[in-house]
């Protein structure tokens, strides 16, 4: 069985700031971990994945995520947030080979103060 | 360049009552289809998927039903809703591990 866990509900930061959202995960096979954002209301944007290779990703409009084995976490991190990164992150799993079922986290709502 | 559409946007409807909400894929050949539900505030939980028409597969048991009655389009419905039914619906195609959602429609049962 696939878990993740978004430790933190809320996370608020000043706009320039730099952030970190957490997200680890257990699952005893092969996965694919990625990050999606869901602006309020509006459906989720796929930003990045990581499969294997180069444990540090990176997505869309300046995030990153590193994929750490031993601490079977994938956070994802901006240098300088925007206030229109002001949105809902999801991480999620899925294992490779079946039917790209995702298993989403709780979610972290970030919000960036002008 | 594919494009996935839902229909309607939003809902109300009637506790007892019937739903059909529709998904639509252009300019992807033979996706892999599913549906999320996503309650209030919450997190996003996978209902079904579909990777071929005619084939749907139930991951959740809701009182819903799907359907994939062309290549291109999902149905999900049911014939009697219930309060607990209310959230948001994610129609979502994917590709190689990356996963792409339509704009959702929002559901409110009263």
């Amino acid at each position: 069985t696939q878990t993740v866990s978004q430790s933190d509900a809320h996370v608020t930061v000043f706009e320039g700031d730099s952030v970190e959202l957490r997200c680890n995960y257990s699952y005893g096979g092969s996965i694919y971990l990625s990050w999606y954002i869901q602006h309020h209301g509006r459906g989720l944007q796929f930003l990045l994945k990581y499969y294997s290779g180069n444990p540090v990703v990176q997505g869309v409009n300046g995030f990153k995520a590193e994929f750490s084995k031993s601490d079977s976490s994938f956070h994802l991190r901006k240098a300088s947030v925007h206030w229109s990164d002001s949105a809902v992150y999801f991480c999620a799993v899925s294992a490779t080979g079946g039917n790209n079922k995702l298993t989403f986290g709780q979610g972290t709502v970030l919000s960036v103060i002008p | 360049a594919q494009t996935i559409h839902q229909w309607p946007v939003a809902e109300i409807k009637a506790v007892g009552s019937p739903l059909s909400l529709g998904c639509t894929i252009k300019g992807k050949s033979s996706p892999n289809l599913y549906w999320y539900w996503q309650a209030t505030g919450g997190t996003l939980q996978q209902l079904f998927y579909s990777i071929t028409v005619g084939q749907v597969e139930s991951v959740v048991q809701l009182n819903l039903s799907a359907s994939r009655p062309k290549d291109d389009q999902f149905i999900l419905s049911t014939e009697k809703l219930l309060l607990s039914h209310s959230g948001f619906y994610l129609c979502a195609w994917s590709l190689a591990a990356e996963v792409f959602f339509g704009k959702g429609t929002r559901l409110t049962v009263v």
